[in-house]
């Protein structure tokens, strides 16, 4: 992606809490989406920061520090099922208010 | 709510031929619709921009002759391959940017098609 970075994989295992950690460039920055996706499918929406702090949203938080540029997503008590790539986008301030994503973070969940 | 489908899910066709891919919002109006490319093992790859009523933008290095996208109506956007080579193969996932229905923040992306070029 450009300039945002992810770890590329990470594993856990079940029952598990796990922090997938993203930084991006801050001009121009105008939201952050964090997207789940399993292999061959479309992404899904997971959430959204747009000022400083944590969303929380059941088993998932996201995270966000503007002047940081950093975000992360937190997972808790993992399930088998949340094995995927979760993926980090910025939404850039302009007209079209497109998505810029991070290369993408593969979880795996192991038993 | 915010539903996104995509048409034809899979295609296979032959070097040289052109497919068309469908983009649907159907319980909402999209102004704004997204093409991305994603290769295997990659992450998602913005194409194009595609306004209601104008002329794609597209981003830098994407052939727009090659990639035609018309988006005819506030529910439908097109994306055409044309002249389809090999290394064109890839999974095309389209989104649209809702109203105040689905909520202006969000991208909500379609399922997905899967081109495949002998």
């Amino acid at each position: 992606g450009q300039n945002i970075d992810q770890p590329t994989e990470m594993t856990a295992t079940e029952g598990a809490i796990v922090q997938i950690n993203c930084t991006y460039q801050t001009s121009g920055f105008n939201g952050l989406f964090w997207y789940q996706q399993h292999a061959g499918e479309a992404p899904t929406f997971l959430s959204y920061n747009v000022l400083d702090g944590l969303e929380e949203k059941g088993r998932f938080s996201s995270f966000l520090s503007r002047s940081k540029g950093y975000s992360y997503l937190l997972l808790k008590e993992l399930q088998m099922k949340d094995s995927a790539s979760y993926l980090c986008a910025r939404r850039e301030n302009t007209g079209f208010q497109k998505l810029v994503f991070g290369t993408g973070t593969r979880l795996l969940v192991s038993p | 709510g915010a539903v996104v489908s995509q048409h034809p899910s899979w295609v296979i066709c032959k070097s040289g031929t052109s497919v068309k891919i469908e983009c649907r919002s159907l319980d909402f109006q999209a102004t704004t619709m997204f093409w991305y490319r994603q290769f295997p093992k990659q992450s998602l790859m913005l194409m194009a921009t595609s306004n209601e009523g104008s002329k794609a933008t597209y981003e830098q290095g994407v052939e727009k002759d090659k990639f035609l996208i018309n988006h005819a109506s506030l529910t439908l956007s097109t994306l055409t391959v044309t002249s389809a080579h090999p290394e064109d193969s890839s999974f095309y996932i389209c989104s649209a940017r809702g109203g105040w229905l689905a909520g202006a923040d969000t991208q909500y992306f379609g399922p997905g098609t899967r081109l495949t070029v002998l």
